[in-house]
């Protein structure tokens, strides 16, 4: 497996468009997670999804974050409008279900840096 | 909201000197994570301990689960220029429920030839 595949790697825009980060899982994993990473407040949990559906969005800051997961192979993260604070590098990881019913190690992927400008 | 303290947040150390950090949690957790992450790459996952005063060695890495599982420790004794990089615990509450893992914000080794 090619592990867990985010796009894009890069991505810079004007403040106020909308952004859009896309991942794919790996395969045979039920849950998925979305991270922010900033230096001033480390990784952040912003959602996570098992078997597709949303469990928890606790983390995700405001409305203007969205996420989807419209079948187990995909899903998106986006941002509208974007603002300047918003620039951060965005991880996705996914995870699978133990014998004993746990999520276990996160596999994350190369992440998307996003800067708003 | 369960919190993850890690301290400390930078360490310098001479190559070949030992290196620990340390994982509070606010929270009694199920299992504790240890991950890796390189300068300009992604978290990588390293061990999971889930058994209350539970000791696991990788080479020269030693991480202990404390016995009331809230804190743990990772400890690299004789550091090379190898282990470079930002080290990371992630905690699981217990109580069942909750699979998102709540990370500490990491120790940064910086190792000087």
């Amino acid at each position: 497996d090619a592990g867990v595949i985010q796009s894009p790697r890069h991505e810079v825009t004007e403040m106020g468009q909308e952004v859009t980060l896309r991942c794919k899982p790996i395969s045979g994993h039920d849950y998925l997670f979305w991270y922010r990473q900033t230096m001033m407040r480390g990784l952040e949990l912003l959602i996570y999804f098992n078997n597709n559906v949303p469990i928890d969005d606790s983390g995700m800051p405001e409305d203007r974050f969205s996420a989807k997961m419209p079948n187990a192979s995909f899903s998106t993260l986006k941002i509208q409008p974007s603002e300047p604070r918003d620039s951060a590098v965005y991880f996705c990881a996914s995870s699978y279900r133990t014998y004993g019913g746990r999520a276990t190690e996160a596999f994350f992927g190369q992440g998307t840096r996003l800067t708003v400008v | 909201g369960q919190q993850v303290m890690q301290i400390p947040q930078y360490q310098h150390v001479q190559e070949g000197e030992d290196f620990t950090t340390y994982c509070n949690s606010s929270t009694t957790l199920s299992n504790i994570q240890w991950y890796k992450q390189r300068p300009g790459g992604h978290p990588v996952f390293l061990i999971q301990l889930v058994k209350s005063g539970e000791v696991k060695k990788q080479k020269r890495l030693t991480f202990q689960f404390g016995e009331a599982k809230k804190n743990s420790s990772l400890h690299i004794t004789a550091t090379q220029t190898t282990d470079v990089g930002t080290y990371f615990c992630a905690g699981a509450a217990a109580g069942g429920g909750a699979d998102g893992l709540t990370f500490g914000k990491g120790t940064h080794l910086i190792i000087q030839p």
